[in-house]
């Protein structure tokens, strides 16, 4: 069972360009999460989406990100005309939410993350 | 919002010797705390968590324990080994909502 996929693990992009960063969740898991780690820093949670909805968008920046889960086909972040200050990690989680047990509805799996390095 | 603090942010240690880290959160509705492992260039993996009606768990050579009066959990681990070298968090997440509120990281050191 493959875990949670993110890519590219490595993204370059100059400042003014837009970055996609692509999470496939766990097989069987319909809850996603972004989370952005800066260096020497803990996770700071970004979004939390389900199949086609936004749940808790709370620690998206107002302006330039954007994230979406569509019915088919992974998550997306995007992030519009990117800054210095957005090279970070960027991890995507999934948890699997409507699991009969209930221990198993907070257990968040971590992807590898992507690398983003503004130029 | 909740608030996550860790402590210490190094932590060296000798191997074979224990290492204990600790977290204080603010947010008293808060009832699921897991501990993540990193290692360099990876994503986290979860080692170990803990729900607010127990009070201490244990996986082998890993133990977790919750004082919710204090509202604060440890993570200890005993008979460290070299490949328990890594940068570890604590997070915490409130009974509403299903974001996990993280602490800064451990980074720790096991020595040979």
């Amino acid at each position: 069972n493959a875990g949670v996929m993110q890519n590219p693990r490595h993204l370059v992009r100059r400042r003014g360009q837009e970055a996609r960063l692509r999470c496939s969740p766990m097989k069987g898991h319909s809850h996603v999460y972004w989370y952005r780690q800066l260096p020497e820093e803990g996770l700071k949670f970004m979004v939390y989406l389900q199949k086609e909805n936004i749940i808790d968008e709370s620690g998206m920046p107002k302006e330039r990100f954007s994230a979406e889960f569509p019915k088919e086909g992974p998550s997306i972040l995007r992030i519009q005309q990117v800054v210095r200050g957005d090279s970070a990690a960027y991890f995507c989680a999934s948890s699997p939410q409507g699991a009969h047990w209930e221990r198993a509805k907070n257990i968040q799996y971590f992807g590898a993350g992507t690398r983003l390095s503004v130029l | 919002g909740e608030n996550v603090e860790q402590h210490p942010s190094t932590l060296s240690v000798q191997e074979g010797d224990s290492a204990v880290i600790k977290c204080t959160y603010s947010d008293s509705a808060s009832n699921y705390f897991p501990w993540y492992k990193q290692e360099l260039g990876k994503g986290p993996q979860l080692i170990i968590d803990i729900r607010s009606n127990v009070g201490e768990k244990k996986d082998q050579r890993i133990a977790v324990t919750l004082n919710k009066t204090a509202k604060h959990f440890s993570l200890h681990i005993t008979e460290t080994q070299p490949e328990d070298s890594a940068v570890y968090f604590c997070a915490a997440k409130a009974s509403a909502g299903n974001k996990l509120t993280f602490g800064g990281g451990t980074r720790v050191l096991v020595k040979p």
